[in-house]
């Protein structure tokens, strides 16, 4: 299995308060994406990266901010969550376009 | 753009019986194909993959032939297991521009019963 995790798995949080969420790997890929998995709508792609510092939005961006400061890890913030942001979130890596995707568990982020 | 379109669900099987799950695609370009897995509780494993027309990509039992000139890569499996019971996803890769990104379809629901 490809080395990634997320932190946390589990976060309950009250509407408009900051939240971060991590993903860290160990395969030294060079792209790194955040989804979002809400029943009906399948995967949808929040931003990514392209490499440390490079970063671009994906269809569902608004509302969130990434940051790559380290090739391992690519973090996710919802600036002031709101519950239309309650949902499953699941970070990816590959090594280069166009390659397969590899995911982490998922964390599951409840904003009440 | 680029869309994937997945038969509706969910499926339920009765053990040993035969899957197809229906993908079809739209995108510009030559995109490569992908069936993802995805058990209870846990984050999207790649099932089987094709990166140009006519290929067929296998795993586990699995199988999905890339066919162009319907714009489909469906997915079967001869006999399915209880174990297979999971969400199946069909993705396309953007072959365009030098920054690659899967499209997913919704997903689909398969239950095999005992």
């Amino acid at each position: 299995d490809a080395g990634i995790t997320q932190s946390p798995r589990h976060k309950v949080t009250e509407t408009g308060t900051p939240v971060t969420l991590r993903c860290h790997q160990t395969e030294n890929h060079r792209y790194m994406y955040w989804y979002r998995q809400d029943p009906g709508h399948g995967l949808r792609l929040i931003h990514y990266s392209y490499g440390v510092k490079d970063t671009d939005k994906g269809e569902v961006s608004d509302g969130y901010s990434v940051s790559r400061s380290k090739t391992e890890d690519f973090l996710l913030t919802l600036e002031s969550a709101t519950s239309s942001q309650t949902s499953v979130y699941f970070c990816a890596i590959s090594p280069r376009a166009p390659y397969e995707q590899y995911f982490g568990p998922g964390t599951r982020l409840t904003v009440t | 753009g680029n869309s994937v379109t997945q038969m509706e669900g969910p499926v339920t099987l009765s053990e040993e019986a035969f899957l197809t799950i229906n993908c079809t695609y739209t995108a510009t370009g030559y995109p490569s194909l992908f069936w993802y897995v995805q058990y209870p509780g846990e984050g999207l494993q790649l099932l089987l993959k094709a990166t140009k027309a006519d290929d067929k990509g296998s795993n586990k039992g699995f199988e999905a032939t890339y066919r162009k000139e319907t714009t489909s890569f469906h997915l079967e499996k001869g006999s399915v297991q209880v174990s297979d019971s999971a969400v199946y996803f069909c993705a396309l890769s953007d072959l365009t521009g030098a920054n690659s990104k899967l499209t997913f379809g919704k997903g689909i629901t398969l239950s095999v019963r005992p």
